[in-house]
């Protein structure tokens, strides 16, 4: 059974600092591998799909990379600014009773302070 | 404005009376589903549907009903409610292949059901 870990569960950094969020799971079987941004009373979006022949992705400020023979995703995120402070979830397809649904871990919950 | 909508975004219901949440996506997408999350728990698939009249269960199907007759619709109905749906609902969608593909979250309905 897929189980999908994030440590931490919460951060804390000051404005402008460099930031890794890490992401494990247990599987390494994996198609893709998302992650996603949650803000309070908001939905989840999308940030970066890394594909499982790919080594990592990258948009902006953020880079996600993904080792599958470790079972490890990190998510980098460059100066980090407090427009960045939100629920950062990572994302596996498959679960345990569900090929078709997704695997999510219990997010890394970011403060960025100025 | 690429979209997935949902309504109602916060609902209070009393044990028993029937509800729908709606669920529509302007994307053309086949996939749709829908996601409770909870504190701890993290999210779970309730339904999935791959395209316009095919349906099937998540990881936690009991006590709620699907339907999919548009592509662009794919409405949560709970017969009766219970307490133990209290919970934040997401809607999501995608192209064809699901969670192989980039999902596209709607904003969410919290439900309280009393």
């Amino acid at each position: 059974k897929q189980e999908v870990t994030q440590i931490p569960a919460a951060l804390s950094v000051p404005e402008g600092e460099n930031l890794v969020l890490n992401c494990s799971f247990t599987d390494s079987a994996i198609y893709n591998l998302q992650w996603f941004r949650q803000d309070p009373g908001k939905g989840l979006t999308s940030l970066l799909l890394i594909q499982s022949s790919q080594r990592e992705q990258t948009s902006g400020r953020l880079n996600a990379s993904l080792d599958k023979s470790s079972g490890r995703s990190t998510l980098y995120i460059a100066a980090s600014q407090p427009g960045d402070s939100a629920t950062y979830l990572c994302a596996v397809p498959g679960s345990s009773n569900s090929g078709y649904a997704l695997n999510f871990g219990k997010g890394t919950s970011l403060l960025v302070t100025p | 404005e690429a979209q997935v909508t949902q309504n109602p975004r916060y609902l209070i219901t009393v044990t028993g009376k029937k509800l729908t949440v709606t669920c529509s996506q302007n994307m053309n997408h086949e996939y749709m589903s829908w996601y409770r999350q909870d504190p701890g728990l993290g999210l779970r698939q309730i339904y999935y549907s791959m395209n316009v009249e095919v349906t099937d269960k998540g990881d936690v199907p009991e006590g709620y009903k699907v339907s999919r007759k548009e592509k662009r619709n794919f409405p949560l109905i709970l017969e009766s409610p219970s307490p133990n749906q209290t919970s934040l609902y997401f809607c999501a969608s995608s192209l064809v292949g699901g969670p192989l593909n980039t999902q596209y979250f709607g904003p969410g309905t919290r439900l309280t059901v009393l």
